[in-house]
């Protein structure tokens, strides 16, 4: 089946550290995009890449970074410079074209302890 | 610049009442337009789109949309609500290829029993 995986589901961090939340798509898709999700906030676009090797900040970058080395695989860095980083972050990718709608991993929530 | 706003970050209704999802975009071009829904802790799975074929939109789960230029609008609707309906619903808007989507604050819905 084709789909989007997040891993891990939960992930604990202790003050201080970076942590990486890993995205893999099979999907054959051009774009990925990284989202964070936070109560009575909707969805907060982080970076996104359109294509291998290329990727673009979002509207809330700072204390995030990402790499984009595979066409499948876009994993997102929460470093200790993201000053609040406990939230549900969520991968999603689509066709690279109009008109196609984004498809969604489950989500990883990240808590900072 | 795109935008979305829902009217109402909670709505409940009883089970098999009338279900009424607001949804207002701004957007300098036609927009393509899109609802996803969400449960607790999962990511985003696709309802319905607005892809300028036809203003009125049926999706998965009994529920459509209305395209309505003049008003910016993309309310979603569904006749009877039923308990597994409850859950937290997004719009969304894109203007161009697919790196763009903008998410509104997103509406969560209660069915009453």
């Amino acid at each position: 089946d084709g789909g989007i995986t997040q891993s891990p589901k939960y992930l604990f961090r202790k003050e201080g550290q970076n942590v990486t939340l890993s995205c893999e798509q099979n999907l054959n898709h051009d774009a990925m995009y990284w989202y964070r999700q936070d109560p009575g906030q909707g969805l907060r676009l982080i970076y996104y890449s359109q294509i291998v090797n290329d990727f673009q900040k979002g509207d809330i970058a700072e204390g995030y970074s990402v790499s984009r080395e595979k066409k499948e695989s876009f994993p997102l860095t929460v470093t200790s410079a993201q000053k609040n980083p406990t939230a549900f972050y969520l991968c999603a990718s689509s066709i690279e074209t109009m008109n196609t709608e984004a498809f969604f991993g489950q989500g990883t929530r990240l808590t900072v302890v | 610049a795109q935008s979305v706003t829902q009217l109402g970050s909670h709505v409940s209704v009883s089970e098999g009442a009338l279900v009424l999802l607001r949804c207002n975009y701004s957007s300098s071009v036609p927009p393509y337009l899109f609802w996803y829904v969400q449960y607790p802790n999962q990511g985003l799975q696709l309802l319905l789109k607005y892809t300028s074929a036809a203003t009125l939109v049926k999706g998965i789960n009994g529920f459509e949309a209305e395209f309505k230029k003049s008003e910016t609008s993309f309310h979603l609707t569904k006749p009877s609500a039923h308990m597994s309906d409850a859950a937290e619903y997004f719009c969304a808007v894109s203007e161009s290829y697919g790196q763009n989507f903008v998410f509104g604050p997103g509406t969560r819905l209660s069915v009453l029993p």
